[in-house]
């Protein structure tokens, strides 16, 4: 398995702020995801995290609002721009070492917007 | 696009089995997941289908009908830190090979 980190795991955050979120694999992996939890709910697909191109972002999440960066294969961040209330979740990225292989995930990082 | 559905709650007690399902509908299906997630933490991988049958993993076994779209995970001699949420996510490899995750199912084991 893969061990992930996340930084920061959590933070408070003023409105029309922006946040990046460090994602950190303890191995190289060919995939990494981006995915919200919203409080109560299940995980929803931010995007994936492609190596040396941009990501592939899921339908109603547009990389303006989360630009994500993934220079090598243990290492990605998502920003989360210009923030809203709405925007409070728990971010959490994930990896897998091949398309075939399971994904595991990091801690996750707790955001609050005021 | 894939609909993914699983109960909301269920309960049980310590000792005892329990079933929680899963159905899904999909195309180009690449893998359906369980995973045991406690309140406030990450998800913790449990099982992976991707061939019809059961897969056996201590306490944890699941099982996967593809011709059903249909899956669940039995959980036997429950413990009370069984209590969390657990999971249902497929694999599409038309979407990138990222996991859809169902509502999941809070299970809660009373003594």
């Amino acid at each position: 398995s893969a061990v992930i980190s996340q930084k920061p795991s959590r933070d408070i955050c003023q409105r029309g702020t922006s946040l990046t979120i460090q994602c950190q694999v303890d191995s190289q992996v060919t995939m990494m995801f981006w995915y919200r939890q919203q409080p109560g709910q299940s995980l929803t697909l931010i995007a994936t995290a492609n190596q040396g191109s941009e990501a592939t972002y899921e339908s109603g999440f547009v990389i303006d609002k989360f630009p994500i960066s993934r220079p090598n294969l243990t290492f990605s961040t998502l920003t989360v721009s210009n923030m809203s209330p709405e925007d409070s979740s728990i971010y959490l990225c994930s990896g897998a070492r091949s398309q075939q292989e399971t994904q595991y995930f990091g801690p996750g990082t707790r955001l609050l917007v005021l | 696009g894939q609909n993914i559905d699983q109960p909301t709650e269920m309960t049980a007690t310590e000792g005892a089995i329990v079933q929680i399902n899963c159905t899904y509908q999909t195309s180009g299906f690449n893998g359906l997941f369980w995973y045991q997630q406690h309140a406030g933490e990450a998800p913790t991988f449990l099982s992976y289908n991707v061939l019809d049958g059961l897969e056996e993993k201590g306490r944890f076994s699941s099982f996967l009908s593809r011709s059903k779209g249909y899956s669940y995970l039995l959980l036997k001699e429950l413990q009370m830190k069984d209590s969390a949420s657990y999971l249902c996510a497929v694999r599409e490899g038309a979407s990138g090979y990222a996991l859809n995750f169902g509502k999941g199912t809070s299970l809660l084991v009373t003594p």
